[in-house]
């Protein structure tokens, strides 16, 4: 069974950096790209960053481009995302999820339950 | 960047009835990577519908898709009650992933 947990979430202040962690397990961790998608409360969904498989790409939203950084583990099976600098404008549920597509690109197949990150003075 | 519009807002439809969700893209999805999810309040979304037109596992047959290019469509046949959602589309042709704002369906 597919398993996405994150962690690492918490209320900060404006300016603060935080590190969210997403444990996969339930799959080879190493075949899939993965991504971080954000929902801010009573929001529609925000498709934050992404990483193959192999690290040889990554994206990110115009809005935490230069703020954020994703990376993987793969002998961990754990995916990370580093925010610097955040605004009230980054409150909003994290959300780990894995593509469906081995060595490829895909859309967001399983999907974890979130970490709630609160910033605010 | 590519920009996906949704409509309508809101659809309220009556259980039984058919639900025609809509989603225009500002240029051309990349081979047509469309996808449709659900969620439900308190839940993650839910895959539903992957390159524009196949079902993700375990999605019932209610569920379609359709379009091409920039124009896409997600029907649901027959409203059941745990269809009451709001539904996202999202392109994954060319980063960044972009959702579109969301279609509620709820209960007429």
């Amino acid at each position: 069974e597919v398993q996405l947990v994150e962690s690492g979430g918490g209320l900060v202040q404006p300016g603060w950096s935080l590190r969210l962690s997403c444990e996969a397990s339930g799959f080879t961790f190493a075949n899939y790209d993965m991504h971080w998608v954000r929902q801010s409360p009573g929001e529609g969904l925000e498709w934050v960053s992404g990483v193959s498989w192999n690290t040889n790409n990554i994206g990110y939203a115009d809005s935490v481009k230069g703020r954020f950084t994703i990376s993987r583990d793969n002998a961990k099976s754990s995916l990370y995302l580093q925010m610097n600098s955040l605004t009230p404008e980054d409150t909003a549920l994290y959300f780990c999820a894995k593509g469906r597509n081995p060595m490829d690109w895909g859309p967001l197949d399983y999907w974890g339950q979130g970490a709630l990150v609160t910033v605010s003075s | 960047e590519v920009v996906l519009t949704q409509s309508p807002g809101t659809l309220s439809l009556s259980p039984g009835e058919r639900a025609t969700l809509s989603c225009r893209a500002s240029q051309n999805v990349t081979s047509n990577y469309l996808a449709w999810y659900q969620q439900k309040p308190g839940q993650a979304p839910r895959l539903l519908i992957h390159g524009a037109s196949s079902r993700a596992t375990g999605i019932p047959d209610r569920f379609s898709g359709s379009g091409s290019g920039t124009d896409f469509t997600l029907t649901i046949s027959r409203l059941e009650p745990e269809d009451f959602a709001v539904y996202y589309c999202q392109q994954y042709g060319s980063p960044p992933f972009t959702f579109g704002g969301g279609t509620k369906v709820e209960i007429k």
